[in-house]
């Protein structure tokens, strides 16, 4: 079975430019988390979307903003690029929701290749 | 404060000996714990939930201290292919999937 794929696997773009990076869960899977990783630090989470709603949201600006379709796949958007933006971008799926103790697959997030952006 | 403070490393280490990371957390709602391991530029996969009563795999084991917030991962009998960052992560229990990760640690085995 085909594991969380992420798209592009890597972007190059320019300050002040939007960008839209795109993930497929695992298949069955409802929960899509998307998570930033600078170099040199862990993943922060920046959304959680659990059966097309948000249900989670880390602390990123407004110019991240998140979708979800019915076929469970997502979309990452970020507006007005900063240099800052250049990290690697990950999309983790899981079969439910993390809403209790994470002792069984249920709930285990499965995190995609990644998607590197550079902002120049 | 971090949420999740790690030794950065590196830890550098012959094959065969035995490595302990260790790992604090600031909030004392966290309720769920784990290792994930990253290998150079490759997305972080779960290497080990964290319980309670620790729990090893294999060469591995986790500890958890609640009331000092605390884990641990000790990594028996190095391998080489044990190169990696390792990453301490929690979470709370709420409507939220939220991992919350430390900065790593990188441990590299050598011969």
């Amino acid at each position: 079975d085909a594991g969380v794929t992420q798209s592009p696997t890597h972007l190059i773009k320019t300050r002040g430019q939007h960008v839209t990076l795109r993930c497929s869960p695992i298949s069955g899977h409802k929960s899509v988390s998307w998570y930033q990783q600078v170099l040199g630090q862990g993943p922060q989470f920046i959304f959680q979307y659990y059966e097309k709603e948000e249900r989670g949201r880390g602390n990123f600006p407004d110019r991240f903003s998140a979708r979800q379709f019915p076929n469970y796949s997502s979309e990452l958007n970020v507006n007005a690029l900063l240099l800052g933006d250049s990290a690697l971008y990950l999309c983790a799926s899981s079969l439910g929701l993390l809403a209790g103790w994470v002792t069984d697959s249920y709930n285990e997030q499965f995190f995609g290749p990644g998607t590197r952006l550079t902002v120049l | 404060r971090k949420e999740v403070e790690q030794d950065p490393g590196p830890f550098n280490v012959p094959e065969g000996a035995t490595v302990a990371f260790n790992c604090t957390y600031s909030n004392s709602a966290s309720q769920s714990f784990f290792w994930y391991r990253q290998d150079c530029r490759k997305e972080p996969k779960l290497l080990m939930s964290v319980y309670s009563s620790g729990n090893e795999d294999g060469r591995f084991t986790a500890q958890l201290n609640r009331a000092s917030q605390y884990i641990s991962l000790l990594i028996r009998d190095s391998k080489l292919s044990d190169s990696a960052t390792y990453l301490c992560v929690v979470s709370i229990t709420g409507t939220a999937s939220k991992l919350t990760f430390g900065t790593g640690t990188r441990l590299q085995v050598t011969l």
